[in-house]
């Protein structure tokens, strides 16, 4: 079974430039997390979907972050315009969640972005 | 507001040490909690997972436990080796069921061959 797949692995630009990230979730898995990581820390959830819909996007800084996950699978986390303390790890997270069961989160290998 | 915290954030060992990582959570109502582990430059690896009514989780030479009560979980590692060399990552869920995570800071091991 393929993991969580995410692209572009690394990302350089100069702030004020916009930048995307994709992520393709585990086969079968209805939930979509988006995580940011910075140096040093633990991820915080910047937004989850359930299916097509944005459930929890309470720590989405909507300013200049949007995402999208067209058809319920894939998703896309756009930053525009970026900034320097935008850089960080953003990390796709998926699982198979039913009712009210929380299943096992499953991380992809997650996108670096260095703003200049 | 649930806060995680692991103590020590740095801990290096000779190989063959069995080894106690620990994980502390303000808010005991909680769904879940898992283990990850992260190796530089890499995403998260789930190590395990173990639900609220549950008090330990074991893979091979990896051994969870948890104490809701307490707020308290801790991750063993018998006999470490230079390839468990990572940080460690606690994370809750919450008993909200949103399947948010709200983790740690993590603890970086280092075995030393």
């Amino acid at each position: 079974e393929a993991g969580v797949v995410q692209s572009p692995r690394y990302k350089i630009i100069e702030k004020k430039q916009p930048v995307a990230f994709w992520c393709n979730p585990i086969s079968g898995h209805n939930t979509l997390y988006w995580y940011r990581q910075n140096l040093g820390q633990g991820p915080e959830l910047l937004i989850r979907y359930e299916n097509e819909e944005a459930v929890d996007d309470s720590q989405l800084p909507k300013d200049r972050f949007s995402a999208e996950r067209l058809k319920g699978v894939d998703s896309t986390l756009k930053i525009q315009p970026a900034e320097l303390g935008d850089s960080a790890v953003y990390l796709c997270a998926s699982s198979k969640n039913s009712g009210h069961s929380i299943f096992e989160q499953f991380f992809g290998p997650g996108t670096r972005l260095t703003v200049l | 507001k649930q806060e995680v915290t692991q103590i020590p954030a740095a801990l290096s060992v000779p190989e063959g040490e069995n080894l106690v990582l620990n994980c502390s959570f303000t808010d005991s109502a909680i769904y879940n909690l898992q283990w990850f582990r992260q190796d530089p430059g890499k995403g998260l690896t789930s190590l395990l997972l173990i639900q609220s009514s549950q008090r330990e989780q074991t893979s091979g030479r990896l051994n969870a436990s948890l104490d809701k009560s307490s707020g308290r979980s801790t991750l063993y590692i018998a006999a470490s080796q230079p390839g468990d060399s990572a940080t460690y990552l606690c994370a809750v869920c919450g008993s909200s069921n949103t399947g948010k995570l709200i983790f740690g800071q993590g603890t970086t091991l280092q075995v030393k061959p």
